[in-house]
């Protein structure tokens, strides 16, 4: 397969605190990346996405940062929510076309505790 | 406005067999890929589909087919089932390439026994 790794690490953070979830891509030809977060009995819900022209991306609450030499990719949620524990994922692809596959990282559980 | 979605939601099978999988996309959405998710590989990448055809193909056996109707629905087939094809198989749909990422819907739980 072309999953990376088969340990799913594990984030604890305290409800208020500022989460850090990193993962490290495989391919230095990625040009877009996205994150995704997963809950329990559903599929991959879209948080927010980068373009390789971009080290950094603002959304609600969540910040992305890239840095294509160390080719490492970081999610970070602000006042972190127990509404926020779930899986996440951070995925690749060369390009934007719909042809073109993500390539999901191993995931990392954040649990959130009040 | 409705989203991704899969049926059946869970599914038993008896290895050999072969089982049909369905995805409607979100409506306007022509591009449907599905991907397989176990607890050892993680998300894999299947096949996609876009107005009926096969733009692109995972390294998966041809054991794994799939295609697309002209509603966009898509259906996936995995034939002379393993123990190992047990999975969630997620289908996500975009309305032509990744931008925002894809929609997916809640997938299909697929036991083989």
């Amino acid at each position: 397969g072309e999953s990376v790794g088969l340990h799913l690490p594990t984030l604890s953070v305290q409800e208020g605190d500022n989460s850090i979830i990193n993962c490290a891509y495989s391919n230095s030809a990625s040009d877009y990346f996205i994150w995704y977060k997963q809950e329990s009995g559903k599929g991959p819900q879209f948080i927010i996405d980068i373009r390789s022209n971009m080290d950094k991306r603002q959304g609600q609450r969540v910040t992305v940062l890239l840095n294509k030499t160390v080719k490492h990719l970081s999610l970070q949620i602000a006042a972190t929510q127990p509404g926020d524990s779930a899986v996440y994922f951070c995925a690749e692809t060369p390009g934007i076309g719909g042809y073109n596959k993500l390539i999901f990282g191993a995931g990392t559980r954040l649990a959130v505790h009040p | 406005k409705a989203g991704v979605t899969q049926t059946p939601r869970y599914l038993i099978k008896t290895r050999g067999q072969q089982v049909t999988l369905s995805c409607s996309p979100i409506s306007g959405h022509r591009s449907v890929s599905w991907y397989q998710q176990t607890p050892g590989q993680g998300l894999q990448f299947l096949f996609e589909y876009f107005s009926e055809t096969q733009r692109n193909k995972g390294n998966f056996p041809g054991r794994f087919s799939g295609r697309q109707f002209s509603n966009s629905r898509s259906e996936m087939n995995v034939s002379t089932l393993e123990l190992g094809d047990s999975a969630l198989y997620l289908c996500a749909s975009s309305t032509a390439g990744l931008d925002y990422g894809y929609t997916f819907g809640s997938g299909t739980r697929l036991t083989v026994v």
